[in-house]
């Protein structure tokens, strides 16, 4: 079983590229999650989508967009790449709202 | 924000060894959850305790909830080499969680 798989696994990027990140579950989970992880901090919350057809704003949003394309897979998209945006990014799902989360490997990205 | 706060940040014990590390938080919980990472791999849930327990086992992990101190432990006991990772504990804010930034723990043979 595969669980949450992110691709890719690296990116760089030049300021003002645009890119998406993917991320796709088998684990039939109704909520999937998108954080950054920065060195010294907490994960992040940028955007969340509690079931299918539905999408939030977490706690860092701007600079982000997100799509989730049915149960299944959850894009996150940077629309014009700046260097604070270099961050390790992680998909994770749940079965529900205080359920414990399931990680991908996460998208090492860098903005030059 | 960050609600949580592991400490210490680092901690590097002999194998064998237990291994203790804290979190604190600010607001009342529903749960608080420890995750452990490995080096450039994502989080691994270990445990969930809920608000009304005090204490929970899995294994060589003992999770140990303080309400009244809005504070929690993971404790390791006989720790091994493959415990070597970062540890987070994570509180339930609405519908998201809130993150500390985590403990190193270092396991030396």
């Amino acid at each position: 079983n595969a669980g949450v798989t992110q691709t890719p696994k690296f990116q760089v990027l030049k300021t003002g590229q645009s890119m998406t990140l993917q991320c796709a579950q088998d684990m039939n989970h109704n909520s999937m999650y998108w954080y950054r992880q920065d060195p010294g901090m907490g994960l992040r919350l940028i955007y969340y989508s509690a079931s299918e057809g539905t999408t939030d704003k977490g706690e860092v949003p701007n600079g982000y967009n997100v799509s989730r394309l049915n149960k299944r897979e959850f894009s996150l998209r940077l629309e014009s790449a700046a260097p604070s945006q270099t961050s390790v990014y992680f998909c994770a799902t749940s079965s529900g709202p205080n359920s414990p989360l399931h990680f991908g490997n996460g998208t090492r990205l860098t903005v030059t | 924000s960050q609600q949580g706060e592991e400490d210490p940040q680092a901690l590097s014990i002999q194998e064998g060894e237990n291994a203790t590390m804290n979190c604190s938080y600010k607001t009342s919980i529903n749960n608080l959850q420890w995750y452990r990472q490995n080096s450039g791999r994502g989080l691994v849930h270990l445990i969930l305790i809920r608000s009304n327990e005090r204490e929970k086992h899995s294994g060589r992990l003992r999770v140990t909830l303080d309400t009244s101190k809005k504070s929690s432990s993971l404790l390791i006991t006989a720790s091994r080499a493959a415990d070597t990772a970062s540890y987070f504990c994570a509180t339930d804010a609405g519908y998201q969680l809130i993150w500390g930034a985590g403990t190193k723990l270092i396991i030396k043979p």
